[in-house]
């Protein structure tokens, strides 16, 4: 079945560069898109990012100055970087797949920025 | 990036009473392509999001009938006929339609 599952460091410091994972299985990156979400606590969602089928990017503006994702289709992970972090960057990170909609969602990992 | 305001922030509900969440865009959500991306998620507290409706009204597998949407161009509803107790957490409208996507701000359903 479809699964995604987000890793990564919990705690960061500022000025930081963020490496997070997304592992997926159940489908496959060539044919369908990954998007990065992320909910500080107790906030809204908000989309930071999405890879699609082809390897194209579409970025949140507020954050494409500082953001990049990627994938490797082989090991079936999308990457999200995300550099000079501040505390307002603290928040869950979700991965989900895109078809017309975000129809599978990872767990979503918890990131800390903080001094 | 397309704005998606969501109202009200807030609902208190009974059970079984029916409510409805609106959806409005910055801007028309109808695709080239003839198709309006414009989908409704649920939240329950300490869970991810789930896929409830997309392209407007369809709905996903598995989820109730008492959910559905409606709406075209920049101005969305979604209807719960019923509320249950397993309804309750925070609803967000999220457009796939403009790259980025994005959501609403978000409705938080709670019992009256």
């Amino acid at each position: 079945q479809v699964q995604l599952e987000e890793s990564g460091p919990g705690l960061m410091q500022p000025s930081e560069t963020l490496s997070l994972t997304c592992t997926v299985s159940g489908f496959s990156l060539t044919s369908n898109g990954v998007g990065w979400v992320r909910q500080p606590l107790g906030k809204g969602l908000v989309w930071m990012g999405t890879i699609w089928a082809g390897g194209s990017t579409n970025y949140n503006s507020a954050v494409q100055s500082r953001l990049s994702i990627s994938r490797d289709t082989s090991k079936s992970q999308v990457f999200l970087k995300m550099n000079s972090l501040q505390p307002e960057d603290t928040g869950t990170y979700y991965c989900a797949r895109l078809k017309t909609a975000p129809d599978y969602w990872g767990q979503g990992v918890m990131v800390t920025v903080s001094s | 990036d397309v704005v998606l305001t969501q109202t009200p922030p807030t609902l208190s509900a009974t059970i079984g009473q029916s409510v409805s969440i609106s959806c409005r865009s910055s801007q028309s959500l109808l695709h080239s392509n003839g198709n309006t991306y414009l989908n409704w998620l649920l939240q329950r507290p300490g869970q991810p999001p789930q896929l409830l409706i997309y392209l407007v009204s369809r709905l996903e597998s598995g989820v109730p009938n008492r959910f559905s949407g409606s709406g075209s161009g920049t101005d969305f509803t979604l209807k719960i006929s019923g509320v249950e107790a397993e309804d309750l957490g925070v609803y967000y409208c999220v457009q796939s339609t403009h790259a980025p996507w994005t959501f609403g701000g978000g409705t938080k359903l709670e019992l009256k």
